[in-house]
């Protein structure tokens, strides 16, 4: 099955400072990988994706890349604010039989921006 | 809308006591799915459904079980709980496009077994 390593655990920025977090994924056949942010207390909340035919792909301040030949991609995050602390996961979807798909998740990185 | 909605909040349940958590969504969303997350471990996949009346087990589905009756609700049961299923629950719903599909989570269940 599918297998994503999401690196850093924790980050720690200094606010206006850019923040970037990395993850690889196993699985070739992946085309889909979103981005989660958790706030304290709720439910991961969608923030960003980009499909496995896009290289690039940017919202305002935030910015994910994709390398599908080295199974890799990445979240940018610049001009941190207090209010981009949270927990951010990286996810990879997968065909799992009999026309489902599955998000498997990284296991979180914990972004501190101090003010 | 209401999304994506999970009952109870929290829960603390004694070894082999059962319950069922809740989960409805309003999005009309064919995709259901279970989610249990430890510090440190992320989200994983428990059971997961693609449609009313289905369902299919994912990452760590032993000691739960579902069920999908109607399209906007997905149960999940514990039969015997025991203290290694101390954690918190999400349920997610999503449309789904050629493997495509933004997953809505709820605000999850906290759930302590002693």
């Amino acid at each position: 099955g599918e297998n994503v390593e999401q690196h850093p655990s924790t980050l720690s920025v200094q606010e206006g400072d850019s923040a970037v977090i990395k993850c690889t994924y196993s699985d070739s056949a992946s085309n889909y990988f979103p981005w989660y942010k958790q706030e304290l207390g709720k439910g991961p909340q969608l923030i960003i994706d980009i499909r496995s035919n896009v290289g690039e792909k940017k919202d305002q301040r935030i910015a994910v890349t994709l390398n599908k030949t080295a199974k890799h991609f990445s979240l940018h995050i610049t001009e941190t604010q207090p209010e981009d602390s949270a927990v951010y996961f990286c996810a990879a979807s997968t065909y799992s039989g009999a026309g489902s798909y599955q998000l498997t998740f990284g296991k979180g990185t914990k972004l501190s921006v101090i003010p | 809308n209401a999304g994506v909605t999970q009952t109870p909040k929290f829960r603390v349940l004694k070894t082999g006591q059962s319950m069922t958590l809740l989960c409805a969504q309003d999005m009309n969303h064919e995709y259901m799915y279970w989610y249990r997350q430890d510090p440190g471990m992320g989200l994983r996949l428990i059971h997961y459904s693609v449609g009313e009346g289905t369902t299919a087990k994912g990452e760590v589905p032993d000691g739960y079980n579902v069920s999908r009756l109607k399209k906007q609700n997905f149960l999940l049961g514990l039969e015997s709980a025991a203290p290694s299923q101390t954690s918190v629950y999400f349920c997610a719903s999503s449309y789904i496009l050629a493997g495509v599909g933004e997953q809505y989570f709820g605000p999850g269940t906290r759930l302590t077994v002693t």
